[in-house]
Formats: C-alpha cells, sequence, structure tokens
C-alpha cells in the first residue's frame, strides 16, 4: 500500500469548514483512499473513501486530485465532537488485502469555540 | 445494530495471569480483526479472521492467542504478558470475508490492558 503523508494537526474554528489535506504520491491506480478518524478513547470510525471521483456523504466530502497524488477530507460546518485524529490511508481494493487498514501518524485536528 | 462490543473496557493483570478479551458483533460481517494501539500511537494490525479462519497473523508473539469460536465472536487470550504489552486492544469487523470495494471496518471501543 502507497504511503501517505499528513500534517500533524491543524485547527479549526467551530461552525467553519476543516479541509484536511493528505499526500500519497505513490498511490496505484487500484489503491483507494480512505479516511478514518478516531476520537479520545473510542476506536476508529470510518467515514468516507474514494477511487477517482469526489465522493460525498453524510459525514463530509473527498476531495481527490486529477493525479491522484493527494486529496483533501472536508467536514463542512466543523464542530466540537469533530476534534479527533484523522487518519488518512491508501488500500488495494479487493482480493486477499482483508483490509489491512495500515494507519500513519495522522492529523490531529482541533476544533475551536 | 451498526456496534462492535467489546469487554471488558479496562483490564489490569499480572505477568502470570491468564485472561480473554471478548469482542462481539451482530452485522452478519464474516471478517473480524485484533488491533493494538500504544498510547498516542496509530493502530497496528495483528490478527484477521475470514469467514471463521485465521488469515492474517502479523508475527504476534504466541503468548497472544487468538480465537474465532463462531463468525459473531472473537477472542484475544492472553498469557504470560510482559509490561510493554500494556495498550489499547481494538476490534474490528467487515461485512466481507476478503476485501471488495466498498468495504469498511466497523471498531468497538477497546479494551484497556494494563500489564502489571
Amino acid at each position: 500500500d502507497a504511503k501517505t503523508t499528513q500534517p500533524p494537526s491543524m485547527d479549526c474554528a467551530e461552525g467553519r469548514a476543516a479541509n484536511l489535506p493528505c499526500n500519497h504520491s505513490t498511490i496505484s491506480g487500484n489503491e483507494y483512499v480512505y479516511w478514518y478518524r478516531q476520537i479520545h478513547s473510542q476506536g476508529p470510525q470510518y467515514i468516507i473513501h474514494g477511487l477517482k471521483n469526489n465522493e460525498t456523504n453524510e459525514m463530509a466530502s473527498l476531495i481527490i486530485t486529477e493525479d491522484r497524488k493527494s486529496s483533501t477530507l472536508i467536514l463542512p460546518h466543523a464542530t466540537l465532537r469533530d476534534t479527533a485524529v484523522y487518519y488518512c490511508i491508501a488500500l488495494l481494493a479487493g482480493g486477499t488485502s482483508y483490509g489491512k487498514l495500515t494507519f500513519g501518524q495522522g492529523t490531529i485536528l482541533t476544533v475551536h469555540p | 445494530d451498526t456496534e462492535v462490543t467489546q469487554t471488558p473496557k479496562h483490564l489490569v493483570m499480572g505477568m502470570t495471569n491468564k485472561k480473554s478479551l471478548k469482542c462481539e458483533q451482530h452485522m452478519g460481517h464474516r471478517a473480524m480483526y485484533w488491533y493494538k494501539q500504544k498510547a498516542k500511537k496509530p493502530p497496528e494490525l495483528m490478527f484477521v479472521y475470514s469467514y471463521e479462519k485465521l488469515s492474517i497473523n502479523e508475527s504476534v508473539p504466541s503468548r497472544f492467542s487468538p480465537e474465532c469460536p463462531n463468525s459473531s465472536l472473537l477472542n484475544l487470550h492472553l498469557h504470560a504478558l510482559q509490561p510493554e504489552d500494556s495498550a489499547l486492544y481494538l476490534c474490528a469487523s467487515s461485512q466481507e470475508g476478503g476485501w471488495t470495494t466498498n468495504e469498511k471496518l466497523f471498531f468497538g471501543s477497546g479494551t484497556q490492558l494494563s500489564v502489571l
């Protein structure tokens, strides 16, 4: 699986959009970009994933650049409950990858009142 | 029910004790996972069960022994642990036994283990 690089920490004001970047310059054509987050004292929580196209769900939007070398997770209206560590993971889909999520150091997002 | 339930939430054990961690899901998922997370570090995969068979063992020491009695249950048996094994142990499940394009992991809240 491709290595991902994220900033160690970011701040965001409550009610504003939080844009979390992720670099995955060595990603292969059939590797998906997954985002999970981990709120303190809880297990990681799935947010969103995508291959080439931009994706949106009830939690967030995922913007993947055309060359797929980087992506941005967007939380449109951040709340205090979005304070967490956010992990960007590149994962080969299908076959025997068995969901071997390899978590990097992630980005600590702190949402301020 | 979209929950993965782990018990106990906290466990303190001595180095000569034998204990077990339990994980349960009722989502009909066919793959289950154990992850280990040291303080201020990301989770690391330990084991993967697919259709109740051990598919992946990430070179975990034998003092950790996983067991999958049925598709809803996953245990982690602990024996002769060391203080450095103190960590948060996370269980997860996913729908398919293999990994499809829309697969996602559902995690429990973990068992915080302290080895004295």
